[in-house]
């Protein structure tokens, strides 16, 4: 069975600029979570999707948005990017949401120049 | 708001010594809590799993317990080998928000 994966691995973007992360879940699994990782805060849950809908949501700023698809693939997206969101973005799945094992990806680590 | 608090930040031991570490939290209002070692640069493995009900899981060497009313869980890991050593967090899920520790980051020397 294939784990979660996230492409890209590597992304190198300037300030200002927007990005998309993909992530696509272990194969009959419908939640998808998104977590931000840094030196700094530590890991930090950004949102969750379940069955297209966004279920539940951390404490990050409008310019972080996400999406899910039919197939249960899920999207991030960060807009004008900040130095500041230089990070590890990770994304978990589970079969139907977040009191199960997650499954984590191996990461997106995002670099703003 | 649920704070999670790992301790020690850092261990090192010699191959073969029995270790724990330690995780406390604030909110004992929890679903369950997870703990998970992650290699540098990597994602998180999970490693085991503890329902609100239970007081501990096992597997293989590893052994985690929870004692939801003090606000806390124990890793403890047995026979400790150099494969062992990566960073161990503890995740805290309550109502479907999940609260990470900092992490501990353990080496286990040959």
């Amino acid at each position: 069975k294939a784990g979660v994966t996230q492409t890209p691995r590597y992304l190198i973007k300037t300030r200002g600029q927007q990005v998309t992360l993909s992530c696509s879940p272990i194969s009959g699994h419908r939640s998808v979570s998104w977590y931000q990782q840094t030196p700094g805060q530590g890991l930090q849950f950004l949102f969750e999707y379940f069955s297209e809908t966004q279920r539940n949501k951390g404490n990050f700023p409008g310019r972080f948005s996400g999406r899910q698809f039919s197939n249960s693939r899920s999207e991030m997206n960060v807009s004008t990017l900040e130095l500041g969101d230089s990070a590890l973005y990770l994304c978990a799945s589970s079969l139907v949401g977040p009191q199960e094992t997650q499954y984590f990806g191996p990461g997106t680590r995002l670099l703003v120049l | 708001k649920q704070e999670v608090t790992q301790i020690p930040a850092a261990l090192s031991v010699p191959e073969g010594e029995n270790l724990v570490l330690n995780c406390s939290f604030t909110d004992s209002a929890i679903y369950n809590l997870q703990w998970f070692r992650q290699d540098p640069g990597k994602g998180l493995t999970s490693l085991l799993l503890i329902q609100s009900s239970q007081r501990e899981q096992t597997s293989g060497r590893l052994n985690a317990s929870l004692d939801k009313s003090s606000g806390r869980s124990t890793l403890y890991i047995a026979a400790s080998q150099p494969g062992d050593s990566a960073t161990y967090l503890c995740a805290v899920n309550s109502n479907n928000d999940m609260r990470f520790g900092a992490g501990t980051r353990l080496t286990v020397k040959p």
